[in-house]
């Protein structure tokens, strides 16, 4: 079982629409990760909270969001998105610098 | 530029045989370095991690990865492969001062019976 927890499970959504996916972690991990995943392909990093300060951004389109609440939460609210961001989300935790431990995902469909 | 490379994009073997996956990275440093892997609509999972002590690490389920920096490589091993091995797998290594994982393209594990 995983200790990092995403919800939903599955997503589907409208361009117009928007949304949240959520992230859950009690292992008392400073940092946290959104990773976006295509079919086939390694994970992509999407951005970094380290002590709930956002502390990467890799030139994320302004249409995903981050947000951290606080040490064991973090969001990413979705809007006017594309088809092409239809993806896994991964949600991922770790101690600064240390492995990461990564949640099941977030199955994301843009119609 | 830091690097992953992933020697096989697709593995196959039979049940019961031995698994190697192999992985190299390019560093000017000894990296940590880690081996994930992924089933089916799942997110990954840490098998092992190189974190510059001991350079044969054992992770779970039977896996095991050995850093040799002389050939800059940190190969995944398994003596005996079961069909529950079937996924794919990850080779990555963490980057210099920041939190950032850079990862090999992947390989999948096939497992025949």
């Amino acid at each position: 079982d995983t200790e990092v927890t995403q919800t939903p499970k599955h997503l589907v959504m409208g361009m117009t629409n928007k949304k949240s996916l959520k992230c859950e972690q009690h292992m008392g991990h400073r940092a946290m990760y959104w990773y976006k995943q295509k079919a086939k392909k390694p994970p992509e990093l999407m951005f970094v909270y380290s002590y709930e300060k956002l502390s990467i951004n890799e030139s994320v389109p302004s249409r995903f969001s981050p947000e951290c609440p606080n040490s064991s939460l973090l969001n990413l609210h979705l809007h006017a998105l594309q088809p092409e961001d239809s993806a896994l989300y991964l949600c991922a935790s770790s101690h600064p610098w240390g492995e990461l431990f990564f949640g099941e995902g977030s199955r994301l469909t843009v119609l | 530029a830091q690097s992953v490379t992933q020697l096989d994009s697709h593995v196959s073997v039979s049940e019961g045989t031995p698994v190697l996956l192999r992985c190299n990275y390019s560093s000017s440093y000894s990296p940590s370095l880690f081996w994930y892997v992924q089933h089916p609509n799942k997110g990954l999972q840490l098998l092992l991690k190189y974190t510059s002590a001991a350079t044969l690490v054992k992770g779970i389920n039977g896996f095991e990865a050995e850093f040799k920096k002389s050939e800059t490589s940190f190969h995944l091993t398994k003596p005996s492969a079961h069909m529950s091995d079937a996924a794919e797998y990850f080779c990555a290594r963490g980057g210099s001062n920041t939190g950032k994982l850079i990862f090999g393209q992947g390989t999948t594990l096939q497992v025949k019976p």
